[in-house]
């Protein structure tokens, strides 16, 4: 158990709709990145979060959104749902703002499906 | 940021050591070196992360030579647990503050019986 919670594990909707995706911490850890993947392949990148502020933006489309709240759960927006965006959806923390000098505990992930 | 190249698939048999190697030839000074490994359907974990020279804990041992623009990643006698994905990542941070942490392809490791 890596102390990160995603929720929910499953998701099943259908295209257009829109669908919200929350993670909580480890407790102590102020960082969070939000991570996409789809069936077989890598990791993509979408955003990270530091206590509250955005810090990065990765491959992330404009229907999708996250926000960081002062608790530090943080919660991934997806909207105007296509098949393609069928993935697992990651959520990771680290303590500190740069992950150069920690490790990422990453949750088990929501599985989103399309239909 | 430092992109980084490895092997896409790799086979070893139980109680072998695999090494699994990785290429970052533009990695900057600050950034440091994390492999994760990744099973079906879960987030990835932590093996281990180094800066420079030989680094070692209970599961893995990471080498890095002295220009630090690749690294290799040594697993000690696997088992068929040990059959994953692994993620060799670079770096992250940038003189601005922010932090994209991206992995690569990774490395398919099958550990046969």
């Amino acid at each position: 158990d890596s102390g990160v919670t995603q929720t929910p594990k499953h998701l099943i909707t259908a295209t257009g709709q829109r669908v919200t995706l929350r993670c909580s911490p480890r407790s102590g850890d102020l960082s969070v990145y939000w991570y996409q993947q789809s069936l077989d392949q890598g990791l993509q990148f979408l955003i990270q979060y530091y206590n509250g502020e955005e810090r990065a933006k990765g491959n992330i489309l404009e229907r999708f959104s996250a926000q960081q709240f002062p608790d530090l759960h943080s919660e991934l927006n997806l909207s105007s749902l296509e098949l393609g965006d069928s993935a697992l959806y990651f959520c990771a923390s680290s303590v500190a703002g740069s992950v150069n000098t920690g490790e990422l505990f990453f949750g088990e992930g929501s599985r989103l499906t399309v239909l | 940021l430092a992109k980084t190249t490895q092997p896409i698939s790799m086979d070893s048999y139980e109680g072998q050591e695999v090494n699994i190697t990785c290429s970052h030839n533009n990695i900057a000074t600050n950034d440091y070196i994390t492999w994760y490994q990744q099973f079906p359907s879960q987030g990835p974990r932590f093996i281990i992360q180094g800066y420079k020279t030989k680094v070692t804990n209970e599961v893995a041992s990471l080498f890095i030579p002295a220009d630090r623009k690749s690294s290799t990643l040594s697993l000690p006698r696997v088992s068929l647990s040990d059959t994953a994905v692994y993620y060799c990542l670079v770096g992250g941070g940038t003189t601005s503050g922010t932090y994209k942490y991206i992995f690569g392809t990774g490395t398919r490791l099958k550990v046969l019986a």
